[in-house]
């Protein structure tokens, strides 16, 4: 079964901080693309970084980037300086690639920023 | 980035009745569509997934004589709840993804209540 996993349900931040959440995966595939959504209040879904699995270097954008480790099936994202509009849930996914293009998401981080 | 709207944004209605929720693309074409249910402090499953001019592919436990989806064009979907009871009650979200477009965009969510 194809799943993802996140350990932590909830972490809190200082404002300013830097904080990083955790997500595992299991796939047999050797094509497929990483995600970390952001679902704030408002219960929009919003894509904070995508990457890709053929790439090595790590995705990044602007205080948002990711620790990317394929063999170990390991996708952390890390949040620099930490703002009170980061607080929102965080959900870990990834889509396979030329399949049916599916999004499996992890059950979800809630984060919150301390002020 | 491209908009897909829902409609409505929520709804309450009462037990037996049927309920439809709008899926639309509004800028670009979406050759497939997902519709997720999230319930409260939990991630999102995956309901099914709807082609443009086929039947919905459903996940397994999703009754899909309970939740009909039809993606008659390829900017809209529709979910309807039929015979709707308040186990039903949740929060319904859709996504889309469009052609030539390499990314799933996700509609804003609709809150079902069944009284």
């Amino acid at each position: 079964a194809q799943t993802v996993t996140q350990s932590q349900p909830e972490m809190s931040v200082q404002e300013a901080e830097t904080v990083t959440l955790s997500c595992t995966y299991d796939t047999s595939e050797s094509d497929y693309y990483l995600f970390w959504y952001k679902q704030p209040p408002s219960r929009q879904m919003i894509l904070v970084i995508r990457q890709e699995a053929y790439k090595q270097q790590n995705a990044t954008e602007n205080r948002f980037s990711v620790n990317f480790q394929k063999a170990a099936k390991s996708f952390s994202l890390k949040i620099s300086d930490s703002q009170l509009g980061d607080a929102a849930m965080y959900f870990c996914a990834y889509r396979i690639l030329n399949r049916d293009d599916k999004i499996i998401f992890g059950k979800g981080t809630r984060l919150h920023i301390l002020p | 980035g491209a908009v897909v709207s829902q409609h409505p944004s929520r709804v309450i209605c009462k037990s037996g009745t049927s309920v439809k929720i709008e899926c639309r693309s509004l800028d670009f074409q979406a050759t497939t569509m997902f519709w997720y249910r999230q319930f409260p402090k939990k991630s999102l499953m995956l309901m099914a997934t709807s082609n443009e001019g086929s039947k919905a592919t459903y996940e397994q436990g999703v009754e899909k004589d309970k939740f009909l989806i039809n993606h008659a064009s390829l900017t809209l979907s529709t979910l309807t709840v039929t015979s709707a009871h308040p186990e039903d009650s949740s929060f319904y979200i859709c996504s889309a993804f469009g052609a030539g477009i390499n990314e799933q965009f996700f509609g804003p969510g609709t809150r079902l209540t069944v009284l």
